[in-house]
């Protein structure tokens, strides 16, 4: 098992740019999520799904959209980047009806972002 | 809202000897979940531990303890045997059980430096 991959690891983007990163699992977890994390920091909550087809905002989604088409996807937009987007961004999953009850949540490597 | 603390930035240990890096949190919420992540400078964020808060005993992952104290609200890692690739951050983070997606709060992370 690859557990939860991020695709790409790292990409510069110019002000105004868009980009979608791209999270996979195949732990067959009900619930994705993505994080930020800027230095000094922890991660801080940008949006999570609940299934197939939902998502809800985090504590930071200003900017940022996301879909789930697929249960083993999560996809991350950003529409118009700024710089205030640079940042590591971090894919988790958890929580498989047939397994792990505690909701650990577990790290994709992360995507190094940054916008000039 | 769920709050979480971590007063030290960073922390020495000699190689073998034992650690303790401090956590203390705040919510109302009846029923939580208390974890550790390792963050290695690779940049992953690992999971270490998990504590339930209506758990009994406290948590134990083969050198990694959690010293779960509710009515001082406190969920500190004790690393045993400190070994040089323990070095890393350490964060410290809670969300709710399941039954809803759980959304982990996090805190600023101490930076652990094991040295001969």
């Amino acid at each position: 098992n690859a557990g939860v991959t991020q695709t790409p690891k790292f990409r510069v983007l110019k002000t105004g740019q868009s980009m979608t990163l791209l999270c996979a699992q195949d732990m067959n977890h009900e619930y994705m999520y993505w994080y930020r994390q800027d230095p000094g920091m922890g991660l801080r909550l940008i949006h999570y799904s609940v299934g197939e087809g939902t998502t809800a905002k985090g504590e930071v989604p200003d900017g940022y959209n996301v879909s789930r088409l697929k249960k083993q996807n999560f996809l991350l937009g950003l529409e118009s980047a700024a710089p205030s987007q640079t940042s590591v961004y971090f894919c988790a999953s958890s929580y498989s009806t047939s397994g792990d009850s505690t909701d650990t949540q577990y790290f994709g490597p992360g995507t190094r972002l940054t916008v000039l | 809202a769920q709050k979480i603390t971590q007063t030290q930035p960073g922390m020495f240990v000699q190689e073998k000897e034992a650690v303790t890096l401090d956590c203390t949190y705040d919510t109302s919420d009846p029923s939580y979940g208390l974890f550790w992540y390792k963050q290695p400078s690779s940049g992953e964020m690992i999971f270490l531990i998990y504590q339930g808060s209506y758990d009994q005993q406290n948590a134990t992952e083969g050198r990694y303890s959690l010293n779960f104290q509710k009515a001082r609200k406190s969920a500190n890692l004790v690393i045993s045997a400190s070994q040089l690739g323990d070095s890393a951050m350490y964060f410290c983070a809670m969300g709710r059980l399941t039954g809803t997606a759980s959304k982990l709060t996090f805190g600023t992370g101490t930076r652990l430096q094991v040295t001969l």
